[in-house]
């Protein structure tokens, strides 16, 4: 199966800085990646489609000055979390889905704390 | 938009037994039905998924149906383990449309 990889597994920072989160596909080209939240006990909620070469495409009430995201290749999706705030402690998930196949694979998932 | 909605949000089932997970979605476009599990702390795991071409699908002892007419989709496991017990998650997207809109979890405990 397809590979993806998140970056990194755990972060703790302090309310107000920023935190940057990368997702990697590492056998496979993805022109298209997916940027999910996840809240304890809570489903995963899309926040953002990350378009290589274009601009993201953020979800209804996803602050897209908050949550920046840069798709720098094929193989690499960033997400910067700026000017974090306790309330943006999650869990944030990428996939990816191979060109041309509709199954998508999760990276391991990234979780923030701010303190 | 698209809505997917699941039921049971928790369910227990004695070791060898069957479970079943239901979810409904709204949007009569979609037509890609994926199903994930995800343990506790770790990434959904694709265990199995349904075009809208196709009513029925089975790996094992999972197995998924699909009612296009109601729109809703179906999750069976049969012969229950332990290993069975996570969170299961439904998921629809529509025709050209990548994303996965996701239905609300399904907590499956398995009892020895």
């Amino acid at each position: 199966g397809a590979v993806v990889s998140q970056h990194p597994s755990r972060v703790i920072c302090k309310s107000g800085t920023s935190v940057k989160i990368e997702c990697r596909s590492l056998d496979f080209q993805a022109t298209t990646m997916f940027w999910y939240r996840q809240f304890p006990k809570q489903s995963l909620m899309l926040m953002a489609t990350s378009n290589e070469g274009s601009k993201a495409t953020y979800e209804q009430g996803v602050e897209k000055d908050k949550f920046l995201i840069n798709h720098a290749s094929l193989t690499l999706s960033t997400l910067t979390v700026t000017s974090a705030h306790p309330e943006d402690s999650s869990f944030y998930i990428c996939s990816a889905p191979r060109q041309g196949a509709r199954e998508q694979y999760f990276g391991p998932g990234t979780r923030l704390t701010v303190t | 938009g698209e809505n997917v909605e699941q039921h049971p949000s928790t369910l227990s089932v004695q070791e060898g037994d069957s479970a079943v997970i239901k979810c409904t979605y709204s949007d009569s476009a979609s037509n890609y039905f994926p199903w994930y599990k995800q343990e506790l702390g770790k990434r959904p795991q694709l265990i199995i998924d349904i075009r809208s071409n196709v009513g029925e699908k089975k790996d094992q002892r999972i197995a998924v149906t699909l009612n296009k007419t109601a729109k809703h989709f179906s999750l069976h496991i049969t012969e229950t383990q332990p290993e069975d017990s996570a969170v299961y998650f439904c998921a629809g997207s529509g025709f050209g449309n990548e994303k996965l809109t996701f239905g609300t979890g399904t907590r499956l405990t398995i009892i020895p």
